[in-house]
């Protein structure tokens, strides 16, 4: 149930874009995405709901194609602040709970 | 004033031991999980609770029982730890709304190493 992310890591330098994918091979309901940095927790950053939904976070934007089982995130201008590893979770819908399968994770690195 | 709060943030154990990890949230939500992340960064969910009520128990070995005293807390025991239980455990917890809209805070995290 485990989706997968591509690429597995990627070196940015400041000010460049980058785009990470999210691929799973069961049915979507949502998509969430969150960042961890180094030793901290992960910290929700945004959530996609609906086929070809699109939402944006200051310079961090998402899109979901829930035909294609698939969501990417987009950050542009990079920042040092947006290092970190970047997850996707695909909801298990469970009554009750809302179980998150995560991604197997990006590790992003901005260098100056 | 700290959201999800876990302690201890370090344990480090003899194999065979049984342990303990505290969670406890302060945002008044319904739903509490717990979360293991290996050495290869894989975050997986172990365990959810909704109102004190297991909901699903991921494939988690016996060894490992969540108990939920109130809703604000969750905590994970183990019994007979074992070396690949050595992971970073990380509580989370949400506002349940009945859909998958819901989001989730996690706790700093409590390094577990078993020797």
């Amino acid at each position: 149930q485990q989706p997968v992310q591509s690429p597995q890591a990627v070196i940015l330098r400041e000010g460049e874009d980058a785009v990470i994918n999210c691929s799973s091979s069961k049915a979507l309901y949502s998509v969430h995405w969150y960042r961890q940095k180094h030793g901290e927790a992960p910290v929700f950053l945004m959530i996609l709901l609906k086929g070809g939904e699109q939402k944006g976070h200051d310079k961090i934007s998402a899109s979901f194609n829930e035909k294609k089982q698939q969501s990417s995130l987009y950050l542009t201008a990079s920042q040092l602040s947006y290092s970190g590893t970047y997850f996707c979770g695909t909801g298990g819908g469970q009554t009750g709970a809302n179980n998150l399968f995560f991604g197997t994770g990006t590790r992003l690195t901005v260098i100056p | 004033d700290t959201a999800v709060s876990q302690t201890p943030k370090y344990l480090v154990t003899q194999m065979g031991n049984d342990k303990s990890i505290k969670c406890e949230q302060n945002l008044g939500h319904d739903t509490m999980y717990w979360y293991k992340q290996d050495s290869k960064k894989f975050l997986k969910i172990m365990f959810s609770y909704n109102n004190k009520e297991l909901i699903i128990n991921e494939t988690v070995p016996n060894r490992f029982s969540p108990k939920s005293p109130d809703k604000a807390h969750l905590n994970l025991h183990i019994n007979s730890l074992e070396l690949g239980d050595s992971a970073v455990y990380f509580c989370a917890s949400s506002d349940y709304s009945g859909g998958y809209t819901d989001t989730q805070y996690f706790g700093p995290g409590t390094r577990l190493t078993v020797l």
